[in-house]
């Protein structure tokens, strides 16, 4: 059974860091693609940041470029998203992806729980 | 960044009823539309894939159409389990943006 369980979620000033992690179970991790999405308290899905199955490959939506950053250990089958420089506007459900990336397909076919970082002094 | 517009935001139904729920791209994605729903405090779940393709698993009275900038998603004969929220996402290219939903309730 595929399974993504998000960790790491908590309360956190503004200014600060957070690292989030994914951990994977259920699949051959090494062989797909990842992505974040969030979700902010009563609102819609944005998308946040994606890698590669292989890590060198990464993407970062504008808000978010620069302040956080995407990895992965296909050793451990575990991705992280570090998170730095948190403003309020961050608060939100961070939630794991993972894409079903074939023929020119791309799906998320399989989503974590989610894992709530809140951005609050 | 493509934009993707839903309509409406929020729809009342019956159960047993048909509805449509429309996505709008702000250029033109091939196929490249998924759809998910999002039930509350739980994760989106992928019902339709390029467009019109049924993820394995999904009631085949959900169904997807369209191609370019317009999509639907059609739901036959509602079951009180598909009040949910409903989301489309273009795949076409990054950031692979979702629509804002379209929330739908119990008339």
């Amino acid at each position: 059974e595929v399974q993504l369980v998000e960790s790491g979620g908590g309360l956190v000033q503004p200014g600060g860091s957070l690292r989030l992690s994914c951990a994977a179970s259920g699949f051959t991790f090494s062989s797909y693609g990842l992505h974040w999405v969030r979700q902010a308290p009563g609102k819609g899905l944005e998308y946040v940041s994606a890698i590669s199955s292989n890590g060198v490959t990464t993407y970062y939506t504008n808000s978010v470029k620069g302040r956080f950053s995407i990895s992965r250990d296909n050793s451990k089958n575990t991705m992280f998203l570090q998170m730095g420089s948190l403003r309020v506007e961050d608060t939100a459900v961070y939630y794991c992806a993972r894409d079903f990336a074939a023929a020119a397909v791309t799906k998320f076919d399989y989503w974590g729980q989610g894992a709530l970082v809140t951005v609050s002094s | 960044d493509i934009q993707m517009t839903q309509s409406p935001s929020s729809l009342s139904a019956s159960v047993g009823d048909r509805v449509t729920i429309t996505c709008r791209a702000s250029q033109t994605i091939s196929n490249y539309l998924n759809w998910y729903q999002q039930k509350p405090g739980k994760a989106p779940k992928l019902l339709i894939y390029a467009a019109s393709s049924l993820q394995s698993g999904v009631p085949s009275r959900f169904s997807g159409s369209g191609s370019g900038t317009d999509f639907t998603l059609t739901i036959n004969s509602l079951q009180p389990e598909d009040f949910a929220t409903y989301y489309c996402q273009q795949t076409y290219n990054s950031p692979l943006t979702f629509g804002q939903g379209t929330r739908l309730e119990i008339k």
